[in-house]
């Protein structure tokens, strides 16, 4: 079965400055990864996916998330962030072949300060 | 107007009652799934229906039960609430393909007293 560990539960982080948010999973097949952000009061919105290709993927909002196979990792980065950047961050996957059910990290709270 | 709508947003209610969540969606997406989100546990899979003749136990579905109207609704039911069903729940669509992306509601908040 896969798993996902999201390695910090929360991360303070001073306005303009970089954030790296850690996810690693675990898993016997080839995945799909994906990065959710909730802002406070609300559902979960896409940031980012990987399904192919490219290691480097980019999403909204200036993010962008590395996957890294040998590590079984899909770390989420933003070069320089902004106080509506605080929210919770989630990192998902799901196992090709097994439709698109999600199996999601613990999640990271970012709380940026000004 | 929201794609995803949940109803109620907030609900307190007592051990042993008998609640329902209803989820809606304008977005034609078959596929549509419940999950309850628990601090520092992430989001878990209760139920999940690709279809309306299609029903499917997620991760933790000992406790509710689902129906799927239509398809475009999705009610997630507790038949006798307890305590530990205190929660924030979601509830999401997709398209068909497996790496479509979900998309949420902006949740339930349920209290049991």
């Amino acid at each position: 079965a896969q798993s996902v560990t999201q390695l910090d539960s929360q991360v303070p982080v001073f306005e303009e400055a970089p954030v790296e948010l850690r996810c690693n999973y675990s898993s016997s097949v080839s995945v799909y990864l994906f990065w959710y952000v909730q802002y406070p009061n609300q559902g979960l919105q896409l940031l980012l996916k990987y399904l192919s290709g490219s290691t480097l993927v980019k999403g909204i909002n200036g993010f962008e998330a590395e996957f890294n196979k040998s590590q079984t990792s899909f770390h989420l980065r933003k070069p320089s962030v902004h106080i509506s950047d605080t929210a919770e961050y989630f990192c998902a996957v799901s196992e090709q072949a097994a439709g698109n059910k999600l199996t999601f990290g613990g999640g990271t709270r970012v709380l940026v300060k000004p | 107007d929201a794609d995803v709508t949940q109803t109620p947003r907030n609900r307190i209610t007592k051990t042993g009652k008998r609640i329902m969540l209803e989820c809606s969606q304008t977005k034609g997406h078959d596929r549509m799934y419940w999950y309850r989100q628990d601090p520092g546990l992430g989001l878990r899979l209760i139920y999940y229906s690709f279809d309306v003749k299609d029903i499917n136990k997620g991760e933790i579905s000992d406790g509710y039960s689902v129906s799927r109207q239509a398809q475009a609704k999705f009610s997630l039911s507790l038949e006798s609430a307890i305590p530990n069903q205190t929660a924030l729940y979601f509830c999401a669509t997709s398209d068909a393909g497996q790496h479509q992306p979900q998309h949420f509601g902006d949740g339930t908040r349920l209290s049991i007293l």
